[in-house]
C-alpha cells in the first residue's frame, strides 16, 4: 500500500520570502500521479499543482513549483514571494495510474505567512 | 467552474441520531468519494462511486454508509452517530481529471 509522509506539521515563512514544504511517498509502481492540495483556513480545498510520475520535469504553476526526486521518493512543494493567501494547510497526495481511485493523503503542512 | 456543494457547513447531533450529509456535483462527474479529515492523519477515504447505484468501500467504513440513487447527488450516512465521528467531513467528485472537493461539513456529535 502506498504512505504519503509530510514530516513538518507546521511551517511558517515571512511575506515575500520562500518556502519549501516537504513531501515523501512510498510506491512500487512506475507510473502514477503526486499533487499538492491548498486548503485556506474555512475554505475548500483546491489543487496546486500536479506532477506526472514518467515526466522528468519538474511543474511550475506561476509562484508554486515542485522537485520532484523519483529515486528519492520525494515530491517537496516551493512557494516563491509568499503571500498572506498562502496560509493554509497544504497536503501532498498520491494517485496511481491504475487505478484512479486509489488516492492517498499525506498528513498535511500547516502554513502561516507573517506580515 | 465544477461546483462541488455540500448540505451543511456545521452540523451539530446527539449520540445515536442519524445523520444525513448530503452532496451535490454539477459537472456530470462519474465518481464521487466521501472523506473524513482529522488533524494529523490528512484525509482518509470512507466511500467512493463510481455510478449511480454502485458503491465501494474506502479505507475507514465502519459505522458509515452511502447512497447515490442520482449521478449528480452522493450522501454519507452515520445511522448512529457516535462521539468518535465528531470530525470533518469532505465530499469530491471526479470525471477524467482532476478530484474536485466541496467545502467539508464539520460535525460534532455530543
Amino acid at each position: 500500500a502506498q504512505t504519503v509522509t509530510q514530516s513538518q506539521p507546521e511551517m511558517s515563512v515571512q511575506e515575500a520570502e520562500t518556502v519549501t514544504l516537504s513531501c515523501t511517498y512510498d510506491t512500487s509502481e512506475n507510473n502514477y500521479y503526486l499533487f499538492w492540495y491548498k486548503q485556506p483556513p474555512s475554505r475548500q480545498m483546491i489543487l496546486v499543482i500536479r506532477q506526472e510520475a514518467y515526466k522528468q520535469q519538474n511543474a511550475t504553476e506561476n509562484r508554486f513549483s515542485v522537485n520532484f526526486q523519483k529515486a528519492a521518493k520525494s515530491f517537496s512543494l516551493k512557494i516563491s514571494d509568499s503571500q498572506l493567501g498562502d496560509t493554509a494547510m497544504y497536503f501532498c497526495a498520491f494517485m496511481s495510474h491504475n487505478y484512479g481511485q486509489n488516492f492517498v493523503f499525506g498528513p498535511g503542512t500547516r502554513l502561516s505567512v507573517l506580515p | 467552474d465544477v461546483k462541488v456543494t455540500q448540505s451543511s457547513r456545521y452540523l451539530v447531533k446527539r449520540t445515536g441520531e442519524k445523520v444525513f450529509l448530503e452532496c451535490v456535483q454539477d459537472m456530470d462527474h462519474e465518481n464521487m468519494f466521501w472523506y473524513r479529515q482529522d488533524p494529523g492523519l490528512g484525509l482518509r477515504l470512507i466511500y467512493f462511486s463510481y455510478d449511480v447505484k454502485m458503491k465501494e468501500k474506502g479505507d475507514i467504513p465502519e459505522g458509515y454508509s452511502v447512497s447515490r440513487e442520482k449521478k449528480e447527488r452522493f450522501s454519507l450516512i452515520l445511522e448512529s452517530a457516535s462521539t468518535n465521528q465528531t470530525s470533518m467531513y469532505l465530499c469530491a467528485s471526479r470525471g477524467q481529471g482532476d478530484r474536485f472537493f466541496g467545502p467539508g461539513t464539520r460535525l460534532t456529535v455530543l
